[in-house]
């Protein structure tokens, strides 16, 4: 346990489906993320949360959103996701300085792993 | 861009043993953060251990032990005395800025 939680573990939804991850941190950290990772690919980084400001979209598709009301919690709303984009969502979370993002280690959820019907 | 590089996908080593996972890096940063994350089949992301470019002394934790080489922009890590625990993905990460980048990782199989 890292001090990360992510829900649910699990999701399948179809195509049509409007569907949000949530993340959760309990370690005091500022800043917080969003990851994918596929079969056979490098986890690929998707948003970046500091202070409750996103501070990079990764050319993140719009069917991918997400939220962060305040500095514990970051949600990943989805909305009319496509098969490939099936894969584990892992949230990430750690320790900026200021408003620069300047992080040692990020500390990660067990992820919730995604399929798209 | 910065890429992160692993050359082996799978790896395999005896209880007890020595093994060594390959890691490059493609940077023209000269202050930046590498890491050894380790993915078990909990899906749980665990930090390995860690090395500022900064430090010329090699990070070590226990049986973890890194050999950096700045100039070669390699980041290979040891395990000594493998234990069937430490089978897992192992995933070398490069962080410079708000950007932590993965490599494509390397599966580590312990055989009794």
């Amino acid at each position: 346990e890292t001090g990360v939680t992510q829900t649910p573990r699990h999701l399948v939804m179809g195509m049509t489906n409007k569907k949000s991850l949530k993340c959760e941190q309990h370690l005091g950290h500022n800043a917080m993320y969003w990851y994918k990772q596929s079969a056979k690919k490098p986890l690929e980084l998707m948003f970046v949360y500091n202070f409750k400001e996103q501070t990079e979209n990764n050319s993140v598709p719009s069917r991918f959103s997400p939220e962060c009301p305040n500095s514990s919690h970051l949600f990943l709303h989805l909305h009319t996701l496509q098969p490939e984009d099936s894969a584990l969502y892992l949230c990430a979370s750690s320790l900026a300085r200021g408003r620069i993002v300047s992080f040692t280690e990020a500390f990660f959820g067990q992820g919730t792993r995604l399929t798209v019907v | 861009a910065q890429t992160v590089t692993q050359s082996q996908p799978e790896m395999s080593v005896q209880e007890a043993e020595t093994v060594t996972l390959s890691c490059t890096y493609d940077t023209s940063e000269s202050d930046y953060y590498l890491f050894w994350y380790k993915q078990p089949p909990s899906r749980q992301m665990i930090l390995v251990i860690r090395q500022e470019a900064y430090k010329q002394q090699n990070a070590t934790e226990n049986r973890f032990s890194v050999n950096f080489q700045k100039a070669a922009k390699s980041f290979s890590l040891k395990i000594s005395d493998s234990q069937l625990g430490d089978a897992a993905m192992y995933f070398c990460a490069y962080r410079s800025g708000s950007r932590l980048t993965f490599g494509e990782g390397t599966q580590l199989t312990v055989n009794p």
